[in-house]
């Protein structure tokens, strides 16, 4: 079935860095633009980023722009988010989500995963 | 960068109730639009697109409509598994795809 699975949370002290996974299933994910979406504790959705089925192109949120990186390797159906400089307000569940066009961007998403979560304290 | 904002923030109602929830967008979007619910603890849900189109496995009491800037959600006939917080999302071509601050159904 398809399937997004996120991994790589965890707690991280300010102005460290920390990587996301989000492992793809049960369609082909080279044609599809994907995202990440990020909700702090009771608040609500935020959209981080978003990266072209071939990576061409990526495009981020002015509070991430410059500290996050979002990539992907196609040939590992894996999705990733590179987060550094972390601040106390990127403590979020972080969730992947897939576009729902594929080869263009539509902008919505149709498949997400269950999200990790990432808190950052000292 | 394009601002969503819906109201209400919260609403209560019952069982069978016919619930509308309104989004509206600081600039004309055309029917960029999206909908999704989102229970406690879950991952979003995309229910509409593109401002009306229903997507696969949602049930049809939930429709969408609105074009430009204003937009509305319409759940008919409220059933349980209904109560859940939905927000609206902006997907036109100006990108961040902001999301609205979500609107909380309960009982």
């Amino acid at each position: 079935q398809v399937q997004l699975v996120e991994s790589g949370g965890g707690v991280v002290q300010p102005g460290r860095s920390l990587r996301l996974s989000c492992a793809a299933s049960g369609f082909t994910f080279s044609v599809y633009g994907m995202h990440w979406v990020r909700q702090a504790p009771g608040k609500g959705l935020e959209w981080v980023a978003v990266l072209w089925y071939d990576g061409t192109n990526k495009y981020y949120a002015d509070s991430v722009k410059g500290r996050f990186t979002i990539s992907r390797d196609n040939s590992k159906n894996t999705l990733y988010l590179q987060m550094s400089s972390l601040r106390a307000e990127d403590t979020a569940t972080y969730y992947c989500a897939k576009d729902l066009q594929s080869w263009l961007l539509a902008g919505g998403m149709d498949v997400w995963g269950r999200g990790t979560t990432v808190t950052v304290s000292s | 960068d394009i601002q969503m904002t819906q109201s209400p923030s919260s609403l209560s109602a019952s069982v069978g109730d016919r619930v509308t929830i309104t989004c509206r967008a600081s600039q004309s979007i055309s029917s960029y639009l999206n909908w999704y619910q989102q229970k406690p603890g879950k991952a979003p849900r995309l229910l509409i697109s593109a401002a009306s189109t229903l997507q696969s496995g949602v049930p049809s009491r939930f429709s969408g409509s609105g074009s430009g800037t204003d937009f509305t959600l319409t759940i008919s006939g409220l059933q349980p598994e209904d109560f859940a917080t939905y927000y609206c999302q902006q997907s036109y071509s100006t990108l961040p795809f902001t999301f609205g601050p979500g609107t909380k159904v309960d009982i």
